[in-house]
């Protein structure tokens, strides 16, 4: 069974420049998050989709953020424009809602932003 | 809010040893608390899940208790090996919302 893919692994990019992260789910699950990983601030929940619908994104630092999940196979989260701190590992993950199951998580993107 | 905090933050131990890591939550109204590794440029992997009914749950030489009335959780590890080391992360909240602990980092040694 294939886990939870994210795309690109590695990101550079100079400030000001668009970025979009990329998210596939476990197939079946029906809840996915993004967070936000940094040496100061841990992990941190930035929005969560239940059905493909966003739930909670009361953790989007701002409105640079945007994420999407247009069916649920799908997800990005977009930055625009990018700040060097923005910089961080974004992971994705997904669950079954309501189940008492884990979430399972991606291998997460690195982005430096220069 | 719920807050969520990890002691110690690193850990060295020698092969063999058996170990605790401490977890405590400040909000005792949690729908579970979960356990995860990560590892250097990697995700996280769930190892446990203790539901808010159960005291505890084990995998093999791992075991997790949960102590909702005083906000903790422990995870214990038996006969620790080199290859157990990787950053323990704890997180609990909603049925939906997950709070991390920022971690502590076990390094076994030979």
């Amino acid at each position: 069974d294939a886990g939870v893919i994210q795309s690109p692994r590695h990101e550079v990019t100079e400030m000001g420049q668009e970025v979009t992260l990329r998210c596939k789910p476990i197939s079946g699950h029906n809840s996915l998050f993004w967070y936000r990983q940094t040496m100061m601030r841990g992990l941190e929940l930035l929005i969560y989709f239940n059905n493909n619908v966003p739930i909670d994104d009361s953790g989007m630092p701002e409105d640079r953020f945007s994420a999407k999940m247009p069916n649920a196979s799908f997800s990005t989260l977009k930055i625009q424009p990018s700040e060097p701190r923005d910089s961080a590992v974004y992971f994705c993950a997904s669950s079954l809602a309501r189940t008492n199951q884990p979430q399972h998580f991606g291998d997460g993107t690195r982005l430096s932003i220069l | 809010k719920q807050e969520v905090t990890q002691i110690p933050a690193a850990l060295s131990v020698p092969e063999g040893e058996n170990l605790v890591l401490n977890c405590s939550f400040t909000d005792s109204a949690i729908y579970n608390l979960q356990w995860f590794r990560q590892d250097p440029g990697k995700g996280l992997t769930s190892l446990l899940l203790i539901q808010s009914s159960q005291r505890e749950q084990t995998s093999g030489r791992l075991n997790a208790s949960l102590d909702k009335s005083s906000g903790r959780s422990t995870l214990y590890i038996a006969a620790s090996q080199p290859g157990d080391s990787a950053t323990y992360l704890c997180a609990t909240g909603t049925a939906s919302k997950l709070t991390f602990g920022t971690g502590t980092r076990l390094q076994v040694t030979l």
